[in-house]
């Protein structure tokens, strides 16, 4: 299994242009996430899905919109993008059951991350 | 908005030197607590989940144990070694799928 991959693992970008991060995972989780990590902070969530057609606001969706057309994949577009939005952008997956008694419940296993700088 | 706080936010501790680290979360609409371990130029991995109330875990050297009635876990680290260096975060996910997590405490061990 290749886990969770991301594209591409860096990128520049000019002010107002737009992009699109791919993200895709092969363990059949059914949740996904997407992350970014601004500079001495922790990981702020942008969006999350719950499953293929479902997706919800995170903590700071604003600039950010996303989709979940197919369980594998959740791209993150990044429309007139912003200096604001430089980061590092990580995607991750779980596979929640449903119970408490599963020992991996919810464990999250990350992407290797992209670094965006926008000028 | 969901608070996460992490306590302390670095710390640098000699070699072999035991420490501890504070996670606090809403006790409301809790599903787990993770503690994850995350290195430098890569990405966080899982330590460890925790579900139910007075759980404790362990994995060699690192335990960890969760309190959900007052919000709070604790991560232990016994005889800190120069590779335990990393930063530690824990992530509160709601009955809902939502996933908050803390700022992280960042450890430094000294040879």
């Amino acid at each position: 299994n290749a886990g969770v991959t991301q594209t591409p693992k860096f990128r520049i970008l000019k002010i107002g242009q737009s992009m699109t991060l791919q993200c895709a995972q092969d363990m059949n989780h059914n949740y996904m996430y997407w992350y970014r990590q601004d500079p001495g902070m922790g990981l702020k969530l942008i969006y999350y899905s719950v499953g293929a057609g479902i997706t919800d606001k995170g903590e700071v969706p604003n600039g950010y919109n996303v989709s979940r057309s197919t369980t594998e994949d959740f791209p993150l577009r990044l429309e007139l993008a912003a200096p604001s939005q430089t980061s590092v952008y990580f995607c991750a997956s779980s596979r929640r059951t449903g119970g408490w008694t599963s020992v991996s419940t919810d464990t999250q296993y990350f992407g290797p991350g992209t670094r965006l700088t926008v000028l | 908005i969901l608070n996460v706080e992490q306590s302390p936010q670095s710390l640098h501790v000699q070699e072999g030197d035991s420490t501890n680290f504070t996670c606090s979360f809403p006790s409301s609409n809790f599903y787990a607590l993770h503690w994850y371990r995350w290195e430098t130029a890569k990405s966080p991995e899982a330590l460890f989940v925790m579900t139910l109330n007075g759980d404790e875990k362990k994995k060699g050297r690192i335990s960890a144990t969760l309190n959900t009635k007052e919000g709070y876990s604790y991560l232990y680290i016994k005889g800190s070694q120069p590779e335990d260096s990393a930063t530690y975060l824990c992530a509160f996910n709601t009955n809902a799928g939502k996933s908050t997590f803390g700022d992280g405490t960042t450890l430094t061990v000294k040879p």
